[in-house]
């Protein structure tokens, strides 16, 4: 099956800083790239689908500003988690559509766990 | 608007024991439906999906579902559960439209004992 990825796997980092995570389909394209967040023992938010090209789309109450997502190729989408404080902790899991031959079928990065101090 | 819900957040089997994982779906199109599975501190993986045909579905490491859409389900079972089930596992419903997003269930904790 496809391949994602994602960097870093852990990140900490102390509060107010910016953080910036990245999610790279390795052995195909994708046009579109879904950004979730889980909290612990909870089940996935979407948090917004990442458009190659274009703006990504948030989903209702989801700060824009402060979840900065770019996909500037159709292998690379960025999550930037900006002046983060300790409630944006949490694991971040980028999803990736297959460009051609859809079937319905996301692939997952193995998630990012940030820990903001 | 599509929903899922996974009845029983936490589940307990012994190691040979039947596994049903339960999923009851909302959709007012017809759905795709999706199983995955999450290790800790990892990503998710397909375990089996159901677009369309075939309603009972197999997936990998011995599972499967079956989509019965007169009762709105698409329970997973495993006929005899082994100590590397013990995982998280995540009912999913595609959204409508285009954009294929993923409507994820509240999970349910697999434990096996021995």
């Amino acid at each position: 099956g496809a391949v994602v990825s994602q960097h870093p796997s852990r990140v900490i980092c102390k509060s107010g800083t910016s953080v910036k995570i990245e999610c790279r389909s390795l052995d195909f394209q994708a046009t579109t790239m879904f950004w979730y967040r889980q909290f612990p023992k909870k089940s996935l938010m979407l948090m917004a689908t990442s458009n190659e090209g274009s703006k990504a789309t948030y989903e209702q109450g989801v700060e824009k500003d402060k979840f900065l997502i770019n996909h500037a190729s159709l292998t690379l989408s960025t999550l930037t988690v900006t002046s983060a404080h300790p409630e944006d902790s949490s694991f971040y899991i980028c999803s990736a559509r297959v460009l051609a031959g859809d079937t319905g079928e996301l692939f997952f990065g193995e998630g990012s766990r940030l820990t903001v101090l | 608007a599509q929903s899922v819900t996974q009845l029983g957040s936490h589940v307990s089997v012994s190691e040979g024991a039947l596994v049903l994982l339960r999923c009851n779906y909302s959709s007012s199109v017809p759905p795709y439906l999706f199983w995955y599975v999450q290790y800790p501190n990892q990503g998710l993986q397909l375990l089996l999906k159901y677009t369309t045909g075939a309603t009972l579905v197999k997936g990998i490491n011995g599972f499967e579902a079956e989509f019965k859409k007169s009762e709105t389900s698409f329970h997973l079972t495993k006929p005899s559960a082994h100590m590397s089930d013990a995982a998280e596992y995540f009912c999913a419903v595609r959204k409508g439209g285009a954009t294929n997003k993923l409507i994820f269930g509240t999970g349910t904790l697999l434990a096996v004992q021995p």
